[in-house]
């Protein structure tokens, strides 16, 4: 979608090594949202931002961190990636949170 | 708890008939509800929303319907074309400034020819 990208697209991964993934924005849209979607379970909040620095947990935060430095940057880190974390990883962003958020295209994970 | 659902994981429809989706959610605080449509490997595409202060809004060829009373939502597609098969999600947002988005667990809709 325009103005927001998310990178990579696709990766696969073994159990146990860290990965990041970016979401990047040209929009200098404040909030920031990482969700991951699953069969079956539809789409479930990670993390989110507020703010540059300013993040917080979402409902299925465990074994996940984020980090925000920038407004245009969102990183979502799996420390040390399990099989359950297998998924396709959506970010989105909204510059209020009564306004329409934009979702990026999706990152597909694979941990084996 | 918080929870937004969707009566039907599966809706088939004739080419040209209308479709209504629909999407319970149980939350009384909530103030802002949002439809997206998902295509296969693509990420949630933005229909329409409505603020809890609206019982109705229409945009092109969708109509959305939010009764209050018994916390329901609906999706209302007018015409449906083969391109609006897709997952249809309902979305709410809490009343409060951290703009979390509570999805369902969507609606296919299947377009017959």
């Amino acid at each position: 979608d325009a103005g927001i990208t998310q990178s990579p697209r696709h990766k696969v991964t073994e159990t146990g090594t860290p990965v990041t993934l970016r979401c990047h924005q040209t929009e200098n849209h404040r909030y920031m949202y990482w969700y991951r979607q699953d069969p079956g379970h539809g789409l479930r909040l990670i993390h989110y931002s507020y703010g540059v620095k300013d993040t917080d947990k979402g409902e299925v935060s465990d074994g996940y961190s984020v980090s925000r430095s920038k407004t245009e940057d969102f990183l979502l880190t799996l420390e040390s990636a399990t099989s359950s974390q297998t998924s396709v990883y959506f970010c989105a962003i909204t510059e209020g949170p009564n306004y329409g958020y934009t979702f990026g295209s999706g990152t597909r994970l694979t941990v084996v | 708890g918080e929870s937004v659902g969707l009566h039907l994981p599966t809706l088939s429809v004739q080419e040209g008939d209308n479709s209504i989706i629909n999407c319970a959610y149980s939350n009384s605080a909530s103030d802002y509800f949002i439809w997206y449509k998902q295509e296969s490997g693509k990420g949630p595409q933005f229909i329409i929303d409505i603020r809890s202060n609206m019982d109705k809004r229409q945009g092109q060829r969708v109509t959305v319907l939010l009764n209050k009373t018994v916390k329901h939502l609906s999706l209302q597609i007018a015409a449906t074309q083969p391109g609006d098969s897709a997952v249809y999600f309902c979305a709410e947002i809490l009343t409060g400034n951290t703009g979390k988005l509570i999805f369902g667990q969507g609606t296919t809709l299947q377009v017959k020819p």
